[in-house]
């Protein structure tokens, strides 16, 4: 089984400063990382994804994220937040185990407010 | 491509009618997959289809919910009868690695 968690439900951040929003999983074979941003009414938008290689993946909007295997975790980054990315982010897996199918396993989604 | 669409946008019923969520995949998607979305449930995943065969339907509620897709182009999520705690936002998706969601349909069952 596959799964993810998102230990933060919201994270405030100064515009300007640096922004993390923490995701770890949990999978059976090699994960397959996903970001998904969610803005107010509207669905969520694809932001980027870790399938193998470079541990740093470069992204939409100027964010990035880092995989890293020992920790299992997938952490979204950018160095300098703006008022504009407030949204509501999710983290996703999928297990790159032939039976896996192509379903994604979202976390429950950490809500990034950033002040002017 | 327009993106997935979804129809209608915004729904309000009474308890008890039928109600029926569209989508239209993004063409050449083989995989498309329903969610709901609440406040207190998050994100769901109700069913997914592969090459318009269902393939995992254990997020389903119960048998007031169905869904079908006839072909690649087009698919319905119907909850029959609709009661007040399926009010929620159902979103459709499709894509084989990174999924492609719709706006979403707001459904308001009263």
């Amino acid at each position: 089984a596959q799964s993810v968690a998102q230990p933060e439900d919201q994270v405030n951040v100064a515009e300007g400063n640096p922004l993390t929003v923490k995701c770890t999983y949990s999978v059976s074979g090699n994960p397959y990382l996903f970001w998904y941003v969610q803005y107010p009414n509207r669905g969520l938008q694809f932001l980027l994804k870790y399938i193998t290689g470079d541990n740093l993946v470069k992204g939409s909007y100027g964010f990035e994220a880092e995989f890293n295997k020992s920790q299992t975790s997938f952490h979204l980054k950018k160095p300098s937040a703006l008022v504009s990315d407030s949204a509501l982010y999710f983290c996703a897996v999928r297990d790159d185990k032939h039976n896996a199918g192509n379903m994604l396993t979202f976390g429950g989604g950490t809500r990034l407010m950033v002040k002017p | 491509d327009a993106g997935v669409i979804q129809s209608p946008r915004h729904e309000v019923t009474e308890m008890g009618q039928e109600v029926t969520l569209r989508c239209k995949p993004i063409s050449g998607h083989n995989s498309l997959f329903w969610y709901r979305q609440t406040m207190m449930r998050g994100l769901e995943l109700l069913i997914y289809f592969n090459n318009n065969v269902p393939i995992d339907d254990s997020g389903m509620p119960e048998d007031r919910f169905s869904a079908k897709m006839p072909n690649a182009s087009f698919s319905t999520l119907k909850i029959q009868p609709s009661e007040p705690r399926d009010s929620a936002v159902y979103f459709c998706a499709s894509g084989e690695g990174i999924q492609y969601f719709g706006a979403g349909t707001r459904l308001s069952v009263l």
